[in-house]
């Protein structure tokens, strides 16, 4: 079965551009989660969905920074006017969501590596 | 806010040499997981563990939660240039399907 996948895997964005990063979960998968990577660093936490609705956006750093999920299946994480700091590592993660601890498991997706020049 | 501290943040040493990594928090966790992440990819679970002291293994690997479920440890025997990446831990605050805390992780590199 296919995994997570993301796309573009690599993007390089001029200094105020803006940038869409695409995301295709498990199929079946009800939550999905954008984590971002600095060089070096462990993920940080930026947003979740279950289904189409974001029930948590704490972690988005910026206004700049919009997820959605309108379908409650893809998930397109939007950066807007991107800065240099915005460069890193953007991981998409889903899970099945249960009572059970395997079904909590997250799968990741490879990323997208963002380069903000 | 929760964090989960890990050391050491690099490792590198010979084919067959034993190490320890430690995951440590002064927040108590539901659950704790271990990741290894290769250079291009993300992370893939290695292992879950949800009980106070319990200890489980995956071939080479042991895993340990601490009694108090704030603190975790890998210890790998005989390491092999296959472990080389990076090793992270991650928290799961309360079990309830969100968003995980993760440590800085650990490089770890094995030459043979």
């Amino acid at each position: 079965g296919a995994g997570v996948s993301q796309s573009p895997r690599y993007k390089v964005a001029k200094r105020g551009q803006d940038v869409a990063l695409r995301c295709d979960p498990i199929s079946g998968h009800v939550s999905l989660f954008w984590y971002q990577q600095a060089l070096g660093q462990g993920p940080e936490f930026l947003t979740y969905f279950q289904n189409e609705a974001q029930l948590d956006k704490s972690g988005l750093p910026s206004d700049r920074f919009f997820a959605e999920r309108p379908e409650g299946s893809v998930s397109t994480l939007k950066i807007q006017r991107t800065q240099q700091e915005d460069s890193a590592v953007y991981l998409c993660a889903s899970s099945l969501e249960g009572f059970s601890l395997s079904d909590n498991e997250q799968f990741f997706g490879p990323g997208t590596r963002l380069t903000v020049l | 806010t929760q964090l989960l501290e890990q050391s050491p943040q690099f490792l590198s040493i010979q084919e067959g040499e034993n190490l320890t990594v430690y995951c440590n928090s002064s927040s108590v966790f539901s659950s704790l997981q271990w990741y290894r992440q290769e250079p291009g990819e993300g992370p893939v679970l290695l292992v879950t563990v949800v009980t106070g002291g319990e200890v489980k293994k995956l071939k080479r690997l042991t895993f340990q939660f601490g009694d108090a479920r704030k603190d975790s440890s890998l210890h790998i025997t005989a390491a092999q240039p296959g472990d080389t990446g990076l090793y992270l831990c991650a928290g799961d605050p309360d079990q309830a399907g969100t968003a995980l805390i993760f440590g800085k992780g650990t490089t770890l590199s094995v030459s043979s």
